[in-house]
């Protein structure tokens, strides 16, 4: 059973704020990854993270940053909210290798107006 | 580069039906790893099996069953008798195993059960 957590669940926010949404994991996992997810379905990497320090961007460009200063902490920043990020943001976390199946918050559902 | 094909975007079956959704990848690698993914209408991602690319055994779990054959290049997903709450969007995953490779995930297929 997987121990991720994101917070909010929920976000409505109006345009131009700055928000942070939370991913946390007990698990002592060393990779934590953020993806966007459209109404479409796909999932879009946006960043990854294989240890403290350590932050990569993924596939799909974003104007949000993260940070990574505790193993258990992987927080995504906005610093302007814009409708165009109006999406689902999920947050998941592996073990080093690529053989780890990553796990899954439950996500945050964000809507900028 | 690898790639991860999902062609059918969304299935509708009723209750007790068998249906199998498709996934086809493409990878250079020799070594490598496929992952089922399925996520509810609550929104979380749920990891239901991960296969490495040297063993080609099927494998069953309950209803479900999956089918990796090397030779197409595929790792289907059968669920038997479908029950409404199988009702999910389905990812198939694939990750490299060199160095320290992330997941390519198939854009999804729906699975609309009903009664």
């Amino acid at each position: 059973e997987a121990d991720i957590y994101q917070t909010p669940r929920y976000l409505v926010i109006g345009t131009g704020k700055k928000i942070t949404l939370e991913c946390s994991q007990t698990m002592g996992h060393d990779k934590m990854y953020w993806y966007q997810q459209d109404p479409g379905m796909e999932l879009h990497l946006i960043h990854y993270s294989y240890g403290v320090n350590s932050t990569e961007k993924g596939d799909l460009s974003s104007e949000s940053t993260v940070s990574r200063i505790r193993t258990e902490h992987f927080p995504l920043t906005l610093e302007s909210a814009r409708p165009s990020h109006t999406s689902q943001y999920l947050c998941a976390s592996s073990g080093l290798t690529s053989a780890r199946e990553q796990y899954f918050g439950p996500g945050t559902r964000l809507t900028v107006t | 580069a690898q790639k991860v094909t999902q062609a059918q975007t969304e299935i509708s079956v009723v209750e007790k039906e068998d249906v199998t959704l498709d996934c086809v990848y493409e990878t250079r690698d020799t070594t490598y790893y496929l992952f089922w993914y399925k996520q509810p209408p609550s929104g979380e991602l749920v990891f239901l099996i991960r296969r490495n690319s040297f063993d080609e055994q099927n494998e069953i779990s309950g209803r479900y069953s999956w089918n990796f054959q090397k030779s197409t290049s595929s790792f289907n997903f059968t669920i038997t008798a479908s029950q409404v709450v199988d009702s999910a969007v389905y990812f198939c995953a694939l990750s490299e195993a060199a160095g320290y490779s992330t997941l390519t995930f198939g854009k999804g297929t729906m699975l609309l059960v009903s009664p």
